[in-house]
């Protein structure tokens, strides 16, 4: 199975400040028809996970632009480039490029 | 809109089984497949299996094999994840997710059910 490895807490950052998580994974994600299918998911205490970027980079529907992800094969991020109040809350790495999907164990964004 | 609504809150012994139910709205049904998703309490996520709305097709997590049935009744678009032999580490949320047949992500997801195992 593929592993995902995220930092358990993110560095601590100041509102309006930017702040990124990284995602390893185990191996490429690259899959046969050329894309490569890792994700970041955002939950907030006693919500479910919901989607923010997709395809390492696209921006699901309603989420906003302060949000972006990068990365190619093994090597991830996701940026925010202004934390505000609402973005507290636990974010996932999940790749589904092969089965079984896996996720990251999650970065719990710290707030300074 | 699209919506994932689950089905409420079950409690059950050890070594009973339990089936959840994802009701989908706002969109096509058959042309999305559904993965189910659990987080136990304190902890992080883990896929369970995913189910296509177009045929069927069924993909398990190996730990599960053997305990975890999915299905889907495409006349109410409804997804259903049945699990057997309940242990107490079972005992989490039940979470569906969309996922795009194209572009596999988890893009629409269900409120969750809470499922305890307790004798």
């Amino acid at each position: 199975d593929i592993v995902l490895t995220q930092p358990p807490l993110s560095s601590p950052v100041t509102l309006g400040q930017p702040t990124s998580i990284s995602c390893r994974s185990s191996q490429s994600l690259l899959h046969s028809d050329g894309n490569t299918y890792l994700s970041w998911l955002h939950q907030r205490p006693g919500q479910p996970p919901r989607l923010l970027i997709y395809k390492i980079s696209n921006r699901f529907s309603g989420v906003p632009d302060r949000f972006s992800g990068s990365g190619a094969g093994t090597d991830f991020t996701l940026k925010i480039s202004r934390v505000e109040a609402e973005d507290v809350g636990v974010y996932y790495c999940m790749q589904a490029a092969h089965f079984p999907y896996t996720f990251g164990q999650g970065t719990k964004l710290e707030i300074k | 809109q699209v919506h994932l609504v689950q089905s409420g809150a079950e409690v059950k012994k050890p070594g009973a089984s339990v089936k959840v139910s994802c009701k989908a709205s706002g969109y096509t049904f058959t042309t999305y497949g559904i993965s189910w998703v659990r987080q136990a309490p304190g902890q992080g996520l883990e896929w369970m299996g995913w189910i296509s709305g177009y045929n069927g097709n069924t993909k398990y997590a190996q730990k599960l094999q053997g305990r975890v049935t999915l299905t889907t009744d495409t006349s109410t678009s409804t997804a259903f994840l049945e699990l057997r032999g309940l242990r107490s580490d079972d005992t989490a949320v039940y979470y569906c997710a969309r996922e795009p047949t194209l572009e596999p992500s988890m893009d629409v997801w269900g409120q969750g059910t809470t499922v305890t195992v307790s004798s």
